[in-house]
Parts: structure tokens; sequence; C-alpha cells
């Protein structure tokens, strides 16, 4: 039972590049996330899907781009990519959005340089 | 504007007994609140949650208290092991709607022998 699984483990860019994130869980939930970690700042999500079919705006969504493929997967795209994007980046998913436990993916470290 | 704190970034406490982890919020709709853990190079867990209904939640030697008035939460830990030293994140949301879970930067618990 592998969870929430985060492809790629480790990503560096150069400025302006663009990459895809993937994410897909074997949970059957209804909601998907992504989040950032930075230092000193606590996780802070970037987009979130309640559902298949929909997407919405996080705190810090600027620069960035989801896919709600379907229920199963969810990806985070960087269209051209920045410094101030370098950051520690975590997928989630729960049952049903706002009323049950977020379970994380491992996380994709991205450097960009 | 940080609306879940965590003031304390590290903590050390010798095996055997109590880890005390803080958490203070600010925005007065939050109902549903929630301690993860991470170990390095993993996402985080879920370790326990309690809604505002409640002042105390136990789940093992983990207990959750909430001061509602005081907008105050507290994670006691009960004997530490060493395989409790990681970073413990709260997190803070209103139960069953379409809003999103607000993390606090973390406190890293180191537990010595």
């Amino acid at each position: 039972n592998a969870g929430v699984t985060q492809t790629p483990k480790f990503q560096v860019l150069k400025t302006g590049q663009s990459m895809t994130l993937q994410c897909a869980q074997d949970m059957n939930h209804n909601s998907m996330y992504w989040y950032r970690q930075d230092p000193g700042m606590g996780l802070r999500l970037i987009y979130y899907s309640a559902s298949e079919g929909t997407t919405d705006k996080g705190e810090v969504p600027n620069g960035y781009n989801v896919s709600r493929l379907n229920k199963r997967e969810f990806s985070l795209r960087l269209e051209s990519a920045a410094p101030s994007q370098t950051s520690v980046y975590f997928c989630a998913s729960s049952e049903v959005q706002g009323s049950s436990p977020l379970h994380f993916g491992n996380g994709t470290r991205l450097t960009v340089t | 504007d940080q609306q879940v704190k965590q003031n304390s970034p590290s903590l050390s406490v010798q095996e055997g007994r109590i880890s005390i982890l803080n958490c203070d919020y600010t925005n007065s709709m939050f109902d549903y609140f929630l301690w993860y853990k991470k170990y390095p190079a993993e996402g985080p867990t879920f370790l326990i949650s309690i809604s505002s209904i409640k002042d105390k939640n136990e789940d093992g030697r983990f207990t959750v208290f909430l001061n509602k008035s005081a907008k105050h939460l507290s994670l006691h830990i009960v004997p530490s092991q060493p395989g409790d030293s990681a970073v413990y994140f709260c997190a803070a949301g209103s139960y069953g709607t379409a809003s999103k879970l607000t993390f606090g930067t973390g406190t890293r618990l180191q537990v010595t022998l």
C-alpha cells in the first residue's frame, strides 16, 4: 500500500525552465493538495482539488498550474521556474476536504539556479 | 500574518520525561486542530487531532489540549522516547467546510538518552 507517491524526489532546474511534479494516491481519496515547505515558513498551500474535476488556488498559487488528471493523480506545473520557487514540495490527499487528516507524500526537493 | 504560531523552534527532553509542544492561533474561525510529525526526508504524518467541542483528546502516549479562550493548544508526549525525535507541526482549519489547513512553522523535538 503505497499511499501518496511523488516523482521525482529531487530536481535541479535553470531559471526559465519548466517542469511537472507528479503525484498519485491509491487510497481512493477525494481531495488532493500541493504544499511547499520553506525554512521558517511552515507548509503553505499552493493549490488544492476538493474533488475530481475541480481545482482552486491556495495561499501561494502564483507561478504554478495544476491538473487533476483523474481521482488518483494531481500534478503541479512550473511553466517558467524562478529561484524563489526553490523549495520542498509536498503532495497530500484526504478522504474529505476539511474534515479528515491529510496524508502526505515524501516530497520533491526542487532547486532553481 | 502568521495565523498559527509555534514560538519554540526547538525543544530538548530527556527520555522518559514529558514533552510539551505549544501552538497559538489567532483566527477564531478555526475549529479543527491537528498535530503532524515529520522525520527528515519524509512527508509529515498525522498524529492526533481535536475539534473545538472538546478540550482534550488522548491517543496512547499523545494528548492534545485545547484552550479556546486563550487560542492555545498543546501536545503532551508521555513518556518521551528517542523515536519521538522529529519536527512537530500544528495545523488549524474549519471542520467540514471548503477551507484549507494553516500550518505552524514547526518545533524540532530532540529526545536524549
